[in-house]
């Protein structure tokens, strides 16, 4: 299974973007790269997906590389709620094993 | 929609007792899904329904858990014995693959099960 890599913890102030970095360079053509972010005390919850052209939504953006090896979810305004774990995940065809990894722990200054 | 039901939201038990968490699925959806949460493993997907059949179970640790989906609305995850280390938090999630497909399908989380086993 294509893995995916994330930085463990990112910090960012309020009212700021935050560019949170996934590599994934092992990722197939068919894969498609989710984000999914998990509250304190909640289950994930879906935040974006793609192929291969840029996705903008309510919550967030994400940029895929070229390459597709690696992407990047945008939060345009980071808020006190968005302090979270973020995952980012590949789903292929036929694959509903998704694997969240350890994720990257934003934390979100006042 | 209420969104992914489960219950109970938090349970202690003694080693050797059967624990059966409960998940009622979004209305329509056609898939559901148990997830196991530990600090030291992470998120893993213990066993998967389509349309209330059991599709893959390779996740289930061993023997002791099993899980069930009598009808679209109901799904049960019991663990008999259980072990101090089946002290989890346990997540149930449906989605609508009919309608999207599994590569761009939505997972939505229950608030989760919390589990000590004493």
């Amino acid at each position: 299974d294509a893995k995916t890599t994330q930085p463990n913890s990112m910090e960012s102030n309020e009212e700021e973007p935050v560019h949170l970095p996934c590599n994934h360079s092992t990722i197939s053509g068919t894969d498609y790269i989710h984000w999914y972010r998990q509250l304190p005390s909640q289950g994930p919850e879906y935040v974006i997906h793609g192929l291969t052209s840029n996705v903008n939504n309510r919550m967030a953006s994400l940029a895929i590389a070229e390459d597709r090896k690696s992407s990047t979810l945008i939060l345009h305004r980071a808020t006190l709620r968005d302090a979270a774990v973020y995952y980012c995940i590949l789903r292929g065809p036929n694959n509903n094993d998704m694997r969240f990894g350890a994720g990257t722990r934003l934390t979100v200054k006042p | 929609d209420a969104g992914v039901i489960q219950s109970p939201r938090h349970e202690v038990t003694e080693m050797g007792q059967e624990v059966t968490l409960r998940c009622k699925p979004i209305s329509g959806h056609d898939y559901l899904f148990w997830y196991r949460q530990t600090m030291m493993r992470g998120l893993e997907l213990l066993i998967y329904f389509n349309n209330n059949v059991p599709i893959d179970d390779s996740g289930m640790p061993e023997d002791r858990f099993s899980a069930k989906m009598p009808n679209a609305s109901f799904s049960t995850l019991k663990i008999q014995p259980s072990e101090p280390r089946d002290s989890a938090v346990y997540f149930c999630a449906s989605s609508d693959q009919g309608r999207t497909g599994t590569a761009t399908d939505t997972q939505y989380f229950g608030p989760g099960t919390r589990l000590t086993v004493l």
